[in-house]
């Protein structure tokens, strides 16, 4: 089965730029999706299509994917961006998250 | 603005079956432009995909639930269900339903709130 592979934790001091990878076997040839999720609350969207930006999410959240990796960039981190983070993609008709990645801004 | 809302049992036995129910409300279900979905986090952990449904009742499932997952359509309720038969412990989780918008690629767009489910005698 289709695997995503994020690292468990990435730290980040405010104001300087996050980067949280997610690994899949040729995931570039797929579209990668982000989503928060901020403690006690459901995920949400805040990339998708691998670099779009649904409305009401700021700007300084961005991403890539190429190769096996994506990536999402969040510059300019604030202390509201401290959440986990998933990845997310599919494989065929079978949706498959990342196993998440806890942001702490610090 | 659309919503979603799960509801259902909060706690269920082993060996029994789970089931839940979602109500879309603020617009509709029959909307080809939608998959409905549902996903699930036991505590502590991260997201797992369970299994989708279309309007037209074309469903797919994670393989690795595949034989005790089933996903139902009722668009006159505007509702989704999920089952899932022979729970464990194991099935202790928040459950989330949500909408997958369908476009250039599948977005789960909207989430519901989430429901806990305990399994235990």
């Amino acid at each position: 089965s289709y695997e995503l592979t994020q690292p468990p934790s990435v730290s980040v001091s405010p104001g300087q730029t996050a980067s949280i990878i997610c690994s899949g076997d040729k995931l570039g040839n797929k579209y990668a999706c982000w989503y928060q999720q901020r403690p006690g609350q459901s995920p949400v969207l805040v990339i998708y299509q691998d670099n779009k930006r649904p409305s009401g999410i700021p700007e300084r959240f961005s991403g890539s994917n190429s190769g096996n990796t994506a990536t999402l960039t969040i510059s300019g981190t604030q202390a509201m961006d401290e959440a986990d983070y998933y990845c997310q993609a599919w494989d065929s008709s079978t949706g498959v998250f990342g196993g998440g990645t806890k942001l702490t801004v610090l | 603005q659309v919503r979603l809302q799960e509801s259902g049992p909060g706690l269920v036995k082993p060996s029994q079956t789970l089931s839940l129910t979602c109500t879309v409300s603020g617009g509709s279900i029959n909307s080809g432009t939608y998959y409905w979905s549902w996903i699930r986090q036991p505590a502590g952990k991260g997201l797992e995909w369970i299994g989708r449904i279309y309007t037209s009742g074309s469903t797919n499932y994670n393989p690795s639930l595949k034989s005790r997952v089933t996903i139902s359509v009722d668009t006159s309720k505007s509702q989704f269900s999920l089952n899932l038969s022979s729970v464990t412990a194991a099935d202790t989780a928040v459950y989330y339903c949500a909408r997958i918008m369908a476009g250039t690629s599948l977005v789960f767009d909207i989430w519901g709130q989430g429901t806990m489910v305990t399994v235990s005698s």
